[in-house]
């Protein structure tokens, strides 16, 4: 079965930390996604990529920046948390091309809490 | 631009009745998604939609695209309260564009 696993389902960290979340695929999915999830706000992009080194921004990336130095991994920095940055996180990926006949396959979320 | 629009936001409703949400989308999207998310949870896929007139079925739920209207429809048949959750839709352009998200409670 294909997965997408994220390292941490529950994250506490104070104000100014660098913060990393990961996520593996291994499905060799070229497509992965971050995003954050807030109550009435819905899903909203934050980055992502299509291929190894290469990422785009999303809806909303200030604050944020993201690693993809190999296909399965795509990690998500938060270079100096922020109470505003508490939410929860969902990591996706895909296959290309899209539109892709599988949608997206979610990881199980990363709650974060910046206190 | 593909935007995705979803009603109602909130549905509360009785075990044993039916009902259908609504997902409209504002241009060409060759697929749409329907996706389950429980509570505290991440987001399940239910239902992808590949061409116009495409139904289908899993259980008490039914989804259905018609590409024409820009609409596609979740119904749900004889609610029961497993079915508690939020439900969104989502059109495909390059990468997915969501709806807002509805939120079912069914009550007992």
């Amino acid at each position: 079965d294909v997965k997408v696993t994220q390292s941490s389902r529950y994250l506490v960290k104070r104000t100014g930390e660098k913060v990393f979340l990961e996520c593996v695929q291994d499905m060799d999915h070229e497509n992965m996604f971050w995003y954050r999830q807030d109550p009435g706000l819905g899903l909203r992009l934050i980055y992502f990529s299509y291929d190894v080194k290469m990422k785009e921004k999303g809806d909303i990336p200030e604050g944020y920046s993201v690693s993809r130095e190999k296909k399965e991994r795509f990690s998500l920095i938060l270079e100096s948390a922020s109470t505003n940055q508490t939410s929860m996180y969902l990591c996706a990926s895909s296959l290309l091309p899209t539109p892709t006949d599988y949608g997206y396959t979610f990881g199980s979320g990363t709650r974060l809490t910046v206190v | 631009e593909l935007k995705v629009e979803q009603n109602p936001l909130f549905l509360s409703m009785q075990e044993g009745k039916n009902y259908t949400i609504y997902c409209n989308y504002s241009t060409t999207s060759d697929r749409l998604y329907w996706y389950r998310q429980d509570p505290g949870k991440s987001l399940e896929s239910l239902f992808v939609l590949l061409s116009n007139g495409a139904v289908k079925q899993e259980g008490r739920l039914m989804a259905s695209l018609d590409t024409k209207a820009r609409l596609s429809t979740l119904h749900i048949t004889a609610a029961v309260h497993d079915l508690s959750a939020t439900y969104f839709c989502a059109g495909d352009n390059y990468q997915l564009i969501w709806g807002a998200g509805t939120k079912l409670i069914i009550k007992p």
